[in-house]
């Protein structure tokens, strides 16, 4: 099946200092990735949207300027958090979807889910 | 924009009985409505899923059923195992996910 790699699986930081998680599909081609972030005990909150070659779009409330995306290729999404503050620590996850999968006539959205990254700001 | 509401937020079963999450929709234009599992600081994982198109869908101990009309869809697990202890959440989508708030399945040995 889709699989969707994601790195680092946890990272930690200073604060002030910039991190870059990477969402690959590994055995797919991924026009459209989704960035998510999750608190603890809570649920998944959109951020943004990844179209390939494509900017980027945000959910409200989300800095596009202090959560940078990147969609370079139909593998490969990053999402850059810069200036980290300990705010922004929390779950990352990323997922993606199968340009050639799911239901075109219903519009159905198979996503296939990464592992998540573990931010922690110091 | 689309409203996911799940309940109970906190399930707790004894092994070999059945659990039933539940969750409401509120965009009719939804079509798709994903289950995920998600286990302690990993990502969510597919469990069963159900289209626009079709009423109940069924694989081995896990069925989810969709009342359109009412903006319904629920999730049972029958026959409950310790390694269904989890945090389930429902979604539903038209095109962008949107998540139910979760529900933390504990299965009693």
């Amino acid at each position: 099946g889709a699989v969707v790699s994601q790195h680092p699986s946890w990272v930690i930081c200073k604060s002030g200092t910039s991190v870059k998680i990477e969402c690959r599909s590994l055995d797919f081609q991924a026009t459209t990735m989704f960035w998510y972030r999750q608190f603890p005990k809570q649920s998944l909150m959109l951020m943004a949207t990844s179209n390939e070659g494509s900017k980027a779009t945000y959910e409200q409330g989300v800095e596009k300027d202090k959560f940078l995306i990147n969609h370079a290729s139909l593998t490969l999404s990053t999402l850059t958090v810069t200036s980290a503050h300990p705010e922004d620590s929390s779950f990352y996850i990323c997922s993606a979807r199968d340009y050639f999968s799911g239901d075109r006539l219903s519009g159905a959205n198979v996503l296939t889910f990464g592992a998540g990254s573990r931010l922690t700001v110091l | 924009g689309e409203n996911v509401e799940q309940h109970p937020s906190t399930l707790s079963v004894q092994e070999g009985d059945s659990a039933v999450i539940k969750c409401t929709y509120s965009d009719s234009a939804s079509n798709y409505f994903p289950w995920y599992k998600q286990e302690l600081g990993k990502g969510p994982q597919l469990i069963i899923d159900i289209r626009s198109n079709v009423g109940e869908k069924k694989d081995q101990r896990i069925a989810v059923t969709l009342n359109k009309t009412a903006k319904h869809f629920s999730l049972h697990i029958t026959e409950t195992q310790p390694e269904d202890s989890a945090v389930y959440f429902c979604a539903a989508s038209n095109y962008k996910l949107s998540f139910g708030a979760g529900t933390t399945v504990t299965v009693r040995a």
